[in-house]
């Protein structure tokens, strides 16, 4: 199994440019969130999905969105990059009920000039 | 304030020290607590789940206080694989867990 994978590892963009982040996952599970990861914060949760076609937001939604149509994919999208979206992008994935082990794919590097 | 709040660190301390780690946390109704490891530059991963009986983890020990609303990690015996950040993480119910910003130890020989 190849867990959780993400693409890019790195990304630089100009302000209000957009891109997709993408996720996928082979475990089988219901449960997928992205969050990002800035110095000195906590990993914050932008967007999160307990299922295909069923998405809900997080703590800091603003400027991002999401879409499941398959169990396996859940991919960001940046809808006009801003300088403050520089971050740490990780998603992960979780059995729904079992949230507390979230498996984390390695992060995108992403910086927007 | 923060939600979760931790000591950033960071903790320096040779091999074979103990060392501790709290986290204070905000909603008295969160649900569950947990530990999670984060290497430098690579993802976080779940290093134990923290019970209000507290529960130990071969040379880890994670306790709960709930009246005091804190969580505390101990490491015995400190290995230079220890080195890392610690995330202290609560589920505040509906789906959604919280994240501290972690405490970095770095275990020097």
């Amino acid at each position: 199994n190849a867990g959780v994978t993400q693409t890019p590892k790195f990304q630089v963009l100009k302000t209000g440019q957009s891109m997709t982040l993408q996720c996928a996952q082979d475990m089988n599970h219901e449960y997928m969130s992205w969050y990002r990861q800035d110095p000195g914060m906590g990993l914050r949760l932008i967007h999160y999905s307990v299922g295909a076609g069923i998405t809900d937001q997080g703590e800091v939604p603003n400027g991002y969105n999401v879409s499941r149509s398959t169990t396996e994919d859940f991919p960001l999208r940046l809808l006009s990059a801003a300088p403050s979206q520089t971050s740490v992008y990780f998603c992960a994935s979780s059995y729904v009920g079992a949230q507390f082990e979230q498996f984390f794919g390695p992060g995108t590097r992403l910086t927007v000039l | 304030r923060k939600e979760v709040e931790q000591d950033p660190g960071p903790f320096n301390v040779p091999e074979g020290a103990t060392v501790a780690f709290n986290c204070t946390y905000s909603n008295s109704a969160s649900q569950s607590f947990f530990w999670y490891r984060q290497d430098c530059r690579k993802e976080p991963k779940l290093l134990m789940s923290v019970y209000s009986s507290g529960n130990e983890d071969g040379r880890f020990t994670a306790q709960l206080n709930r009246a005091s609303q804190y969580i505390s990690l101990l490491i015995r015996d400190s290995k230079l694989s220890d080195s890392a950040t610690y995330l202290c993480v609560v589920n505040i119910g509906g789906n959604k867990l919280v994240f501290g910003a972690g405490t970095i130890l770095r275990v020097k020989s």
